[in-house]
């Protein structure tokens, strides 16, 4: 079965800095791996995924991340983060023919002025 | 805005009660996942059907069952429900792209048990 560890549960971050989110992944088999948000009182919204190709993926809302294969990983970044940003950021996985998603606990990110 | 609804947007009842949770994917997908959102287990995958067929089970208790109708919407039931049942309910609606499916989730539904 595959897990996903998202390493930190809190990252409070000035307005314009940059941002980083670091996702961990175990599984014996190939992934595909995403990235959600959910702002305050809302559902899940699609950020980015990375399905095969390259390892860098560009998302929405200038959001990038990166498949690192030898280090399991699949951080998520972003260069300049808004006050707009705020919200919560869930890393996920799943495998070839077993579609369910396995979330990671999610990181809350607090942008402030 | 994913396409994906679910009613209702918020419901309150008592222990012991059964509710319904509707949801109906995005045009022409065929998959509906449901998930719970709780403060102690985070985001857990119950169950998924596909063109109206069970597909896969998650952590979903006896208590809990769903099905996916021949218009693809979909209705989670709870019943027997109990305090920790409280929690947000996630549908999501996929479809297959080269062998690779990606979820669009609806806005949820917020139970709330007393």
């Amino acid at each position: 079965a595959q897990s996903v560890t998202q390493l930190d549960s809190q990252v409070p971050v000035f307005e314009e800095a940059p941002v980083e989110l670091r996702c961990n992944y175990s599984s014996s088999v190939s992934v595909y791996l995403f990235w959600y948000v959910q702002y305050p009182n809302q559902g899940l919204q699609l950020l980015l995924k990375y399905l095969s190709g390259s390892t860098l993926v560009k998302g929405i809302n200038g959001f990038e991340a990166e498949f690192n294969k030898s280090q399991t990983s699949f951080h998520l970044r972003k260069p300049s983060v808004h006050i707009s940003d705020t919200a919560e950021y869930f890393c996920a996985v799943s495998v070839h023919n077993d579609y369910k998603l396995s979330f990671g606990a999610g990181t809350t990110v607090t942008v402030r002025a | 805005d994913s396409g994906v609804t679910q009613t209702p947007k918020h419901l309150i009842t008592a222990t012991g009660q059964r509710v319904t949770l509707r949801c109906s994917p995005r045009s022409g997908d065929l998959s509906v996942y449901w998930y719970q959102q709780s403060l102690d287990q985070g985001l857990q995958f119950l169950i998924q059907y596909y063109n109206g067929e069970e597909r896969a089970k998650g952590n979903i208790l006896e208590r809990f069952s769903a099905q996916q109708f021949p218009d693809l919407h979909s209705e989670l039931n709870l019943s027997s429900l109990e305090l920790g049942d409280s929690a947000l309910y996630f549908c999501a609606s996929s479809i297959r792209t080269g062998g690779v499916e990606t979820q669009y989730f609806g806005p949820g539904t917020r139970l709330l048990v007393l």
